[in-house]
């Protein structure tokens, strides 16, 4: 069945570090958001990209949808405490809807 | 208003209880959903409403029972739940396009089954 699995599960970065998370789908998405959950919280819409090879950038943020419309990334540069949380991609394929596996970023001060 | 409501924030209930979680949106979207989230693992979408008709089921036991009275409420009725029932459960809504947009999240109601 449809699977969209995120790499890396979790993540510690030291404040100021980088972080990329990848969203890889078995099968085509007809577009890609991306959601933050923070500890405790319930997901938040941070962004959505529809076209083949989008990049859009949100502050230090940066998300980019594949050429195939089946990957995604999302990248922040120079992590700060704030972004502590857990990111999911996910789409709709088909008639369903699909959230990644998430990754768990901790940012150590 | 951009918010999505849902209560009660906590609910135990025993395997012979009947329970119901309530949602409600003003934002006029006209889809809504049902997620339940365990812990560190994602949400998996359980029903989905567009303009008060059901449209996706995704397999759900019968113990679960969506309703959708209208365009600004949705209703999760449970029953004989199993103790495997305990999660997040998550209300969302969307623009009338329905999945093609984004969905926003309500703060859960967290179950726990005894």
């Amino acid at each position: 069945g449809q699977q969209v699995m995120q790499i890396p599960q979790y993540q510690h970065v030291q404040e100021g570090e980088d972080f990329t998370t990848y969203c890889n789908s078995s099968t085509t998405l007809s577009n890609i958001q991306w959601y933050k959950q923070r500890p405790g919280g319930h997901p938040v819409f941070l962004i959505q990209l529809v076209k083949s090879g989008e990049v859009k950038k949100q502050k230090r943020l940066t998300f980019q949808f594949g050429e195939a419309k089946k990957n995604s990334s999302l990248h922040i540069t120079a992590t700060q405490t704030t972004d502590v949380g857990t990111y999911f991609c996910a789409g709709p394929a088909g008639n369903q809807f699909y959230f990644g596996t998430g990754t768990s970023l901790t940012v150590i001060p | 208003d951009t918010e999505v409501t849902q209560t009660p924030k906590h609910l135990v209930m025993g395997m012979t209880n009947k329970k119901s979680l309530k949602c409600e949106q003003h934002m006029g979207h006209r889809a809504m959903y049902w997620y339940k989230q365990k812990a560190k693992k994602p949400p998996e979408l359980m029903f989905v409403y567009s303009y008060e008709k059901l449209s996706i089921n995704e397999s759900v036991p019968s113990r679960f029972s969506p309703e959708c009275p209208n365009s600004s409420l949705l209703n999760l009725h449970l029953h004989a739940l199993q103790p495997e029932d305990s999660a997040l459960y998550l209300c969302a809504s969307s623009h009338p396009r329905g999945r093609e947009d984004e969905q926003y999240f309500g703060p859960g109601t967290r179950l726990t089954v005894t």
